[in-house]
């Protein structure tokens, strides 16, 4: 595996359910985020991670909760969501303090809360 | 302040045509700025990159164009291509170790046909 792996894919849930969202990065990075993305809106920064440790909330709702167990492993944790939580969710990793941070995307879960 | 204006929200060009696609910030704090590529299912990819040290970077068929005195930069794809087709975001951010935030513009959705 390389790059920046997300799952599941595609996920449906009752606003009731709690679920979970992983994301794993194979290419040593030291920072993880979480992005939304919703049409016709931009990318909506969720949560910033750098060396295992949070250093952005921006204004989440407590719904949605970011784990970083280590550098490489950063979770989603979903509990009791609204309809207008249905988005593509984007984890996304950087080597922070370098030059050329770009970030590298993994392909997203999209999110459908019913 | 954070905000990064993206233009314009589609753009139809004829293969072989140059794709215009432009930027405007107003913080002056940003110092770096990356265009991302985003195909149907995927996440974004990053594409090219400028820092406002320079006012022209290319990297194959793409050129990034700064303009740092009316905080604009733009994407032009040369010679584009059916393949071109995709969702282009413009984004900035300050290089600040352990917290580099991307702002990014709305989105632009790119049709090249034959």
């Amino acid at each position: 595996e390389t790059g920046v792996t997300q799952t599941p894919r595609h996920l449906v849930m009752g606003m009731t359910n709690k679920k979970s969202l992983k994301c794993e990065q194979h290419l040593g990075h030291n920072a993880m985020y979480w992005y939304k993305q919703s049409a016709k809106k931009p990318l909506e920064l969720m949560f910033v991670y750098s060396l295992e440790e949070r250093v952005e909330n921006n204004s989440v709702p407590s719904r949605f909760s970011p784990e970083c167990p280590n550098s490489s492993h950063l979770f989603l944790h979903l509990h009791t969501l609204q309809p207008e939580d249905s988005a593509l969710y984007l984890c996304a990793s950087s080597q922070s303090g370098t030059a050329n941070y770009g970030y590298t995307f993994g392909s997203g879960t999209r999110l459908t809360v019913v | 302040q954070q905000q990064v204006k993206q233009s314009p929200q589609s753009l139809i060009v004829q293969k072989g045509g140059i794709p215009i696609i432009n930027c405007a910030y107003e913080n002056t704090a940003f110092d770096y700025f990356p265009w991302y590529q985003q195909f149907p299912g995927k996440g974004p990819a990053l594409l090219i990159a400028i820092r406002p040290d320079v006012s022209e970077k290319k990297e194959g068929r793409f050129t990034i164009s700064f303009n740092k005195s009316a905080k604009q930069f733009s994407l032009h794809i040369m010679d584009s291509q059916p393949g071109d087709s995709a969702t282009y975001f413009c984004a900035a951010s300050i290089s600040n170790f352990g917290n580099e935030k991307l702002t990014f513009g709305t989105g632009t959705r790119l049709t090249i046909i034959p």
